[in-house]
C-alpha cells in the first residue's frame, strides 16, 4: 500500500522569509499524482499545488512551487515571500493515476511569525 | 470553480441519536464522492468512497452499520452516524471528483463537525 511520510509536524518561519515543508511517498507504480492542501484554521482543504509524476518539470503556482524528486519518491513544498494568511495545516497527498481516493500524509504545522 | 456543499456544518446532539450529514456538488455530476474524519491535530482518514448508484466502499475498520452512506444522485451522497456516542465525535469532511473532467483533483466540502454529548 503507499504510504505519505510527512516528517516535520511543525514548521516556522518569518514573514516575507522562505520555508520549505518536506514530504516522501512509497509506491511501487510509475504513473501518479501528488498534491499539496492547505488547510486554514477555517478547516477548509484548499488546494496549492498538483504534480504529474511523468512530468519532469515542477510545477508552481505564484510564491508556491514543488521541488519533485521521482527516483528518490520526495515532493518538497517551497513557499517564497511567506505572508501571515499562509499559516495552516499542510498537508501532502497522493494519488495513483488509475485510482480514486488520495492518501494524505501526517501534515505539518506551518506557523508565519510576523 | 467547482464547488462541493456539505450540510450542516456544525451539529451538536444527544447521545443515541442518529445524525446525517449531506454532501452536494453544485455545479458537476459527481459518480465518485469520498468521506473523511479527521481528529484534532491529525490527518484525513477516508471511511470511504461512495459511488452513485451503487453500495459504498468501506475502508478497514470502519463500520459499515454505523456509518451508513447513500448516493442516491450524482449530486448528492449522505453520511449517516446511527446512535452516535461521544466517541464519534470528529469533523467530517466529504469531496467529490467531476465526472467530466478525468483526472482533476478532488474537490472538498467545508465539512462538518459533530459533537455527541
Amino acid at each position: 500500500a503507499q504510504t505519505v511520510t510527512q516528517s516535520q509536524p511543525e514548521m516556522s518561519v518569518q514573514e516575507a522569509e522562505t520555508v520549505t515543508l518536506s514530504c516522501t511517498y512509497d509506491t511501487s507504480e510509475s504513473d501518479y499524482y501528488l498534491f499539496w492542501y492547505k488547510q486554514p484554521p477555517s478547516r477548509q482543504m484548499i488546494l496549492v499545488i498538483r504534480q504529474e509524476a511523468y512530468k519532469q518539470q515542477n510545477a508552481t503556482e505564484n510564491r508556491f512551487s514543488v521541488n519533485f524528486q521521482k527516483a528518490a519518491k520526495s515532493f518538497s513544498l517551497k513557499i517564497s515571500d511567506s505572508q501571515l494568511g499562509d499559516a495552516a495545516m499542510y498537508f501532502c497527498a497522493y494519488r495513483d493515476q488509475g485510482a480514486q481516493k488520495l492518501v494524505f500524509g501526517q501534515g505539518t504545522r506551518l506557523t508565519i511569525n510576523p | 470553480g467547482a464547488v462541493v456543499s456539505q450540510h450542516p456544518s456544525w451539529v451538536i446532539c444527544k447521545s443515541g441519536t442518529s445524525v446525517k450529514i449531506e454532501c452536494r456538488s453544485l455545479d458537476f455530476q459527481a459518480t465518485t464522492m469520498f468521506w473523511y474524519r479527521q481528529f484534532p491535530k491529525q490527518s484525513l482518514m477516508l471511511m470511504a468512497t461512495s459511488n452513485e448508484g451503487s453500495k459504498a466502499t468501506y475502508e478497514q475498520g470502519v463500520e459499515k452499520d454505523k456509518f451508513l452512506i447513500n448516493h442516491a444522485s450524482l449530486t448528492l451522497s449522505t453520511l449517516t452516524v446511527t446512535s452516535a456516542h461521544p466517541e464519534d465525535s470528529s469533523f467530517y469532511i466529504c469531496s467529490a471528483r467531476d465526472r467530466a473532467k478525468g483526472n482533476q483533483p478532488q474537490h472538498f466540502g467545508d465539512g462538518t463537525r459533530l459533537s455527541i454529548l
